[in-house]
């Protein structure tokens, strides 16, 4: 159980355009969901914290209008990466914790890459 | 701000042999959790080992296991019986509990690649 995916798995752009990426707990719902962008070589670095009908929480320096973050429901939170750059070009991680907000487990989506030419 | 600092960017091992990551962490709080997360090429990223910082006893999970150090704020993890299976990307990570911060947010270190040699 607790699994958590994340379409697409890879995805190539045109510098300029939007990408949105998705994020599901499969097999549990999840009241909290979390966006991690991590660069080649590095480790992960939080982004923002999304819980289910409310607003993101973002980290500082994370721009709010370039990485729009809608959590429409208990099992979907989706990443949307408006007018895309090259530096915007990364791998993207989403994790999710199921139960009530506290010390859960966060359980990690695949990634997405993305690349922007 | 808390800080999590891997000083070993890359490790080696032969196969069955033993090995150990280190991880040392920076923090003002008495309470906490620290974890270690295995990234494989895959990049999927797995819990290994969790610690409470309350708890005294070194946590286990069948080869791996972590020496936790509260007062030296070190928190490594030893694999035993290495397997080709355990070469990943190794991570280290702390998080406040949520009655404290608020957030589950965790904090990773810079993450140690572990190469398996068969």
């Amino acid at each position: 159980g607790a699994v958590v995916s994340q379409h697409p798995s890879r995805v190539i752009c045109k510098s300029g355009t939007s990408v949105k990426i998705e994020c599901r707990s499969l097999d549990f719902q999840a009241t909290t969901m979390f966006w991690y962008r991590q660069f080649p070589k590095q480790s992960l670095m939080l982004m923002a914290t999304s819980n289910e009908g409310s607003k993101a929480t973002y980290e500082q320096g994370v721009e709010k209008d370039k990485f729009l973050i809608n959590h429409a429901s208990l099992t979907l939170s989706t990443l949307t990466v408006t007018s895309a750059h090259p530096e915007d070009s990364s791998f993207y991680i989403c994790s999710a914790s199921v139960g009530l907000a506290g010390d859960n487990e966060q359980f990690f989506g695949p990634g997405t890459r993305l690349t922007v030419l | 701000a808390q800080t999590v600092t891997q000083s070993q960017p890359e490790m080696s091992v032969q196969e069955a042999e033993t090995v150990t990551l280190s991880c040392t962490y920076d923090t003002s709080e008495s309470d906490y959790y620290l974890f270690w997360y295995k990234q494989p090429p895959s990049r999927q990223m797995i819990l290994v080992i969790r610690q409470e910082a309350y708890k005294q006893q070194n946590a286990t999970e069948n080869r791996f296991s972590v020496n936790f150090q509260k007062a030296a704020k070190s928190f490594s993890l030893k694999i035993s019986d290495s397997q080709l299976g355990d070469a990943a990307m190794y991570f280290c990570a702390y998080r406040s509990p949520y009655r404290l911060s608020g957030s589950e947010k965790l904090v990773f270190g810079k993450g140690t690649k572990l190469t398996v040699n068969p």
